[in-house]
Order: C-alpha cells, then sequence, then structure tokens
C-alpha cells in the first residue's frame, strides 16, 4: 500500500539558510499534518492543513511558513535556519471524517541538520 | 493544555519479561489515546488505540486499556521479545461524536532495551 513520502530524507544546511521540506500523503487523503522532534525529545505539532487551508497551528517559528497545494502534496518552508531548528520533522496525513476514526500515518521523516 | 506523562525510562528488560510502561493523560473532554512506537532510524507506527472510556486497544500482544476515572493509558505485554527494542511514544487526540481528528500530542517517549 501507499505510504506518506517525504523528501529529501536527509538534509544539510547552514546557519541562516532557508530550507523547503516535501510531504506527499497517501493518495485520497486529505489533510496533513507536520510534527518536529528534536534531539531525544517527543514529537511536537507544527501546523496542519484540510483541503489546503491551514486547520491548526501548533508552536511554529513566525520564520518558517507552510501550505497545502491543489494535489494535496504540502511543503514546509524554514527560513533563517537556526541550530536549534536540527530537528526530525514528520508529515502525517489522514482522511478526515467525522463518522469514523481518523488515523494519522507517518511519513519516514526528514532529518534536518543545521550547522 | 493537553498534556502526556510517561514513566520515566529508559526501561531495560529480558526476553519474556513482562512488560508495562505506564501513561496518564490531562485533556479537556475525552479524547482518543493512543501508542506509537519508533524505531531506530524510521518513523512512528501507530501500535494501539482506544477511542473511549473501558475501550482496550491491541496488537501485537501489546495492550492498553482507556481508563477515564484514572486518566491512564498504560501500555503492557506478556513476555517481549527482542524485536520490541524500540521508543514508545503514548498520545492525544481531540475527540468529537466518538470520532477523533486533529493534531497529536505526545508524551516524552520511553526508551524499551529488550536482552536476549
Amino acid at each position: 500500500a501507499a505510504g506518506v513520502i517525504q523528501s529529501p530524507r536527509h538534509l544539510i544546511k547552514e546557519k541562516r539558510e532557508t530550507a523547503t521540506l516535501k510531504c506527499y500523503p497517501i493518495p485520497r487523503h486529505d489533510t496533513v499534518y507536520w510534527y518536529q522532534q528534536g534531539p531525544g525529545q517527543d514529537p511536537q505539532f507544527l501546523i496542519s492543513f484540510y483541503e489546503k487551508m491551514q486547520s491548526d497551528k501548533g508552536s511554529i517559528p513566525d520564520r518558517f511558513s507552510a501550505q497545502q497545494f491543489s494535489d494535496y502534496h504540502s511543503e514546509l518552508n524554514m527560513s533563517s535556519l537556526e541550530l536549534g531548528d536540527s530537528a526530525l520533522y514528520f508529515c502525517a496525513s489522514t482522511k478526515t471524517s467525522r463518522s469514523s476514526y481518523n488515523e494519522q500515518f507517518f511519513g519516514p521523516g526528514t532529518r534536518l541538520t543545521v550547522l | 493544555g493537553d498534556s502526556v506523562t510517561q514513566m520515566e525510562g529508559p526501561v531495560t528488560l529480558s526476553e519474556e519479561a513482562f512488560l508495562t510502561i505506564n501513561c496518564t493523560y490531562t485533556a479537556t473532554g475525552y479524547p482518543s489515546l493512543f501508542w506509537y512506537v519508533q524505531y531506530p532510524g524510521e518513523g512512528l507506527q501507530l501500535l494501539l488505540k482506544a477511542t473511549k472510556a473501558d475501550d482496550k486497544g491491541s496488537n501485537k500482544g501489546f495492550e492498553a486499556t482507556y481508563r477515564k476515572e484514572t486518566t491512564s493509558f498504560h501500555l503492557e505485554k506478556g513476555s517481549v521479545q527482542v524485536s520490541d527494542s524500540a521508543v514508545y511514544f503514548c498520545a492525544l487526540s481531540p475527540n468529537a461524536g466518538g470520532t477523533s481528528y486533529g493534531k497529536l500530542t505526545f508524551g516524552q517517549g520511553t526508551i524499551l532495551t529488550v536482552h536476549p
């Protein structure tokens, strides 16, 4: 079965550079979530999109922005990178329904290292 | 806001030992509860879930029961294997009308190491 695809899997950037992370949800899924997992930390919710509109926002820095496109893939744009942005970034997708359980399926993550 | 607290780790066991990882939560309303597992270098995989009080989630020999009175969702397995070595996360999401939706809030994770 198709899974959530994230690219790139690994990314190395210098401080103050920009980075773009991409997420391709499972086909027919309409909702995408982004999470950040620092070293030895639990995943923290950043932002989510439902039907291409932002649906919720968590602890996402102002330097970060994200969007969901017409084909439902999503991109997380990160500018003025800081050392503390080094983390594993997960994307998860689901088909949102109010009449059934909405399991979130996670991608393998993008490991961002800021030097 | 919502929060999840897991027992301090890491946990080290011998193969075939009994496993318990404690998880308690704070949330408004009646959230859905989950256990996720993360193997080294991999993403998060849903292990089991429970969407209402007294539900028991189970999968691959793991079990957890949604206890509303104690706001707990402890993970148990009767006989662990070396292949169970991983990081385990307890998590919750809001629930409306019996359907879970929305962002997941995770506990801090518990590292489990099982020795032969």
